[in-house]
């Protein structure tokens, strides 16, 4: 596809339960970057991949978060023993290399919902 | 971290209004974004403003960057309906890396 997909885009969770959301950048992006949204608000920096890279992960709120970006291309974002401030919207977004705008290009988002 | 502070939070008005959104900070930035977020979408780039002074025109949209870039305003000329939508401003502290948000205003424009 032309733009960043995300998967699942709706996600319902029992708390306790692990999840697993998918983000798949636009073709040639080398940066992707997780965000975490909660209603109403702007997006949360979570962490960002150059490649397979992650050079940064300070925006991870716990160890029950993890990400990975194993060839470069498709990233996922784990999150384990989910707890009910885990219910937010999970965006994920790509950028291309030397772009001096630095604009990001987001996907749709994961609505996760733990109950 | 440079944090920005965007004002109002909430904003309704009627279809034809002008509007004026807000975003501030005590930190100087080299350049600022305009994000506006559909409801059910990803955030979508409006606009880049760099120099201290700038305006910049998108149709009824008109940004300016503060003359000691450590301001923003994003004004809205004859509101319309596909309007309405999170109006984020946006910077990178470190020239490229992570992109940080400000608490976005919320636009609803009623016909």
């Amino acid at each position: 596809g032309a733009g960043v997909s995300q998967s699942p885009r709706y996600k319902v969770a029992k708390r306790g339960q692990d999840v697993a959301l998918r983000c798949d950048p636009i073709s040639g992006h080398v940066s992707l970057f997780w965000y975490q949204q909660a209603l109403g608000q702007g997006p949360e920096f979570l962490t960002y991949f150059q490649n397979e890279a992650q050079l940064d992960k300070s925006g991870l709120p716990s160890d029950r978060f993890f990400a990975e970006r194993p060839e470069g291309s498709v990233s996922t974002l784990k999150i384990q023993r989910t707890q009910q401030e885990d219910s937010a919207v999970y965006l994920c977004a790509s950028s291309p290399p030397g772009l001096s705008t630095g604009e990001l290009f987001f996907g749709e988002g994961s609505r996760l919902t733990v109950l | 971290t440079q944090l920005l502070e965007q004002s109002p939070q909430f904003l309704s008005i009627q279809e034809g209004e002008n509007l004026t959104v807000y975003c501030n900070s005590s930190s100087v930035f080299s350049s600022l974004q305009w994000y506006r977020q559909e409801p059910g979408e990803g955030p979508v780039l409006l606009v880049t403003v760099v120099t201290g002074g700038e305006v910049k025109k998108l149709k009824r949209l008109t940004f300016q960057f503060g003359d000691a870039r450590k301001d923003s305003s994003l004004h809205i000329t004859a509101a319309q309906p596909g309007d309405t939508g999170l109006y984020l401003c946006a910077h990178h502290p470190n020239q490229g890396g992570k992109l940080i948000f400000g608490q976005g205003t919320e636009l609803s424009v009623k016909p």
